[in-house]
C-alpha cells in the first residue's frame, strides 16, 4: 500500500499569512492526488484534483503543485474561512485509495 | 444541482450487520464511480470501498470480507452492506462521487455506532 504523509499535523498562522502543506507519497504516483478541506461537523470538499488542478468554484489563493513523491498545497492569503483541516488523497495505486492524516489551519 | 444523501445509520451491536444507502441526484449516476469514506470521531479520514461504472469493487484490508458496497443505476442508489461489525467501525460514513480518480462531491454522511 503506498502510504501518504502529511506535514505539519497542525499549523498556527494569521490572516493574510502564506501557508504551505506538504504530502509525501511513499512511492511515486504520478500526479494522482486531491487535497481537500474539511470544516468541522461537514463532509470533505475536494479543492485541487490531479494535484495542481483547480476544482471549479474554488478561489484562486489555492494552489497545488508536484509530481512523483512530494506535492504542495498552498493558501497565498489565508482567510477566516479557510480555518480548518486539509487532507491529501492518492489515487494513482489501488486499492487502497490513501489519505494523508491531515492538516489542521488554526488561527494564531 | 448534484446531490448524495446518505441514509441507515444508526445503533448496531457487535457483529451485528447494517445496509447503508446513498440516493443520488442530479447527475448520470451510471457512468460515475462511486465511493464510501468514513471517519471516526475526531479521527482523520479513510477510504472504505469503491464501484466501478462496470461494478467493478474494491476494499482495503481492514473491510475486506465483511463489507459489500453495490450500485442499482436504475435506482440512482448506492449502498453498503456492513456485517460482522466492531467497535473499530464506528464513524460518520460518507458517499462520494468518483471524477478523475478521486471523490469530488461528498454527501453529508450517516453515523454508525457499534456498541453493546
Amino acid at each position: 500500500d503506498i502510504q501518504m504523509t502529511q506535514s505539519p499535523s497542525s499549523l498556527s498562522a494569521s490572516v493574510g499569512d502564506r501557508v504551505t502543506i506538504t504530502c509525501r507519497a511513499s512511492q511515486g504516483i504520478r500526479n494522482d492526488l486531491g487535497w481537500y478541506q474539511q470544516k468541522p461537523g461537514k463532509a470533505p470538499k475536494r479543492l485541487i484534483y490531479a494535484a495542481s488542478s483547480l476544482q471549479s468554484g474554488v478561489p484562486s489563493r489555492f494552489s497545488g503543485s508536484g509530481s512523483g513523491t512530494e506535492f504542495t498545497l498552498t493558501i497565498s492569503s489565508l482567510q477566516p474561512e479557510d480555518f480548518a483541516t486539509y487532507y491529501c488523497l492518492q489515487h494513482n495505486s489501488y486499492p487502497p485509495w490513501t489519505f494523508g492524516q491531515g492538516t489542521k489551519v488554526e488561527i494564531k | 444541482e448534484v446531490q448524495l444523501v446518505e441514509s441507515g445509520g444508526g445503533l448496531v451491536q457487535p457483529g451485528g450487520s447494517l445496509r447503508l444507502s446513498c440516493a443520488a441526484s442530479g447527475f448520470t449516476f451510471s457512468s460515475y464511480d462511486m465511493h464510501w469514506v468514513r471517519q471516526a470521531t475526531g479521527k482523520g479520514l479513510e477510504w472504505v470501498s469503491a464501484i466501478g461504472t462496470a461494478g467493478d469493487t474494491y476494499y482495503p484490508g481492514s473491510v475486506k470480507g465483511r463489507f459489500t458496497i453495490s450500485r442499482e443505476n436504475a435506482k440512482n442508489s448506492l449502498y453498503l452492506q456492513m456485517n460482522s461489525l466492531r467497535a473499530g467501525d464506528t464513524a460518520v460514513y460518507y458517499c462520494a462521487r468518483g471524477q478523475g480518480g478521486s471523490p469530488d462531491v461528498w454527501g453529508k454522511g450517516t453515523t454508525v455506532t457499534v456498541s453493546s
